[in-house]
């Protein structure tokens, strides 16, 4: 069954470097969405990205937030100056139609 | 008011029982709701989709909708422990993608 994949796992961080996260969606795919969870809390959806844009953005997508697809198969999400409150679990995700998103198995980022 | 809300729970059933987990949402437009499972450290996996009023059954899962009352259902039958699990109802706004319930925590004990 098609997957999204997602590395690195798990990313160790020191407050204010940069990050970069980074997914393959599905292939046929064309909506790509980045989600993250601080533990013990719910999802929270950050941005959207269609025809290679962002579609809709959250607060939490704030300047230091970025998303690029740079090779039509990669969707990246970057954190310029992380913080320790980035400290989370990133999940990508895609679509097509609407029956539903499918998730990648998730970044687990630790900002310390 | 927030968007989707459920009973964070937890929520015991016995084995073999049904559970119910509940969810409503605020905006009435809504047109996409959809169940996830989610085992802890993991990703939520799609579970039912649902677009209609009425019931939708899969399995041992049955989704139920009503537009009218904004709310939205997941029945699941015979419970196993392999269920336990937290429940996320998530719900595609107008003019917004999919958003999140905090979830339910399902606990079936054997």
């Amino acid at each position: 069954e098609p997957e999204v994949t997602q590395t690195p796992s798990h990313q160790v961080t020191q407050m204010g470097q940069e990050v970069i996260l980074r997914c393959v969606p599905i292939s046929n795919h064309l909506y790509f969405y980045w989600y993250r969870q601080i533990l013990g809390q719910k999802v929270e959806f950050l941005v959207s990205f269609y025809n290679n844009e962002i579609s809709e953005k959250s607060e939490i997508f704030d300047d230091q937030f970025s998303v690029e697809r740079p090779d039509g198969s990669n969707f990246t999400l970057k954190i310029r100056s992380t913080k320790l409150e980035d400290s989370a679990m990133y999940f990508c995700a895609s679509r097509t139609g609407n029956y539903g998103y499918t998730f990648g198995s998730g970044t687990r980022l630790t900002v310390v | 008011q927030k968007e989707v809300e459920q009973n964070s729970g937890p929520l015991s059933v016995p084995e073999g029982a049904i559970a119910s987990l509940n969810c409503t949402y605020s905006d009435r437009g809504s047109q996409s709701f959809f169940w996830y499972r989610q085992y802890s450290g993991k990703s939520p996996e799609l579970i039912m989709f649902i677009y209609s009023n009425g019931d939708k059954e899969d399995g041992r899962f049955t989704a139920q909708l009503n537009k009218a009352s904004q709310y939205v259902s997941l029945l699941i039958r015979d419970s196993q422990p392999s269920d336990s699990a937290t429940y996320l109802c998530a719900v595609n706004l107008i003019a917004n993608d999919m958003r999140f319930g905090a979830g339910t925590r399902l606990t079936v004990k054997p």
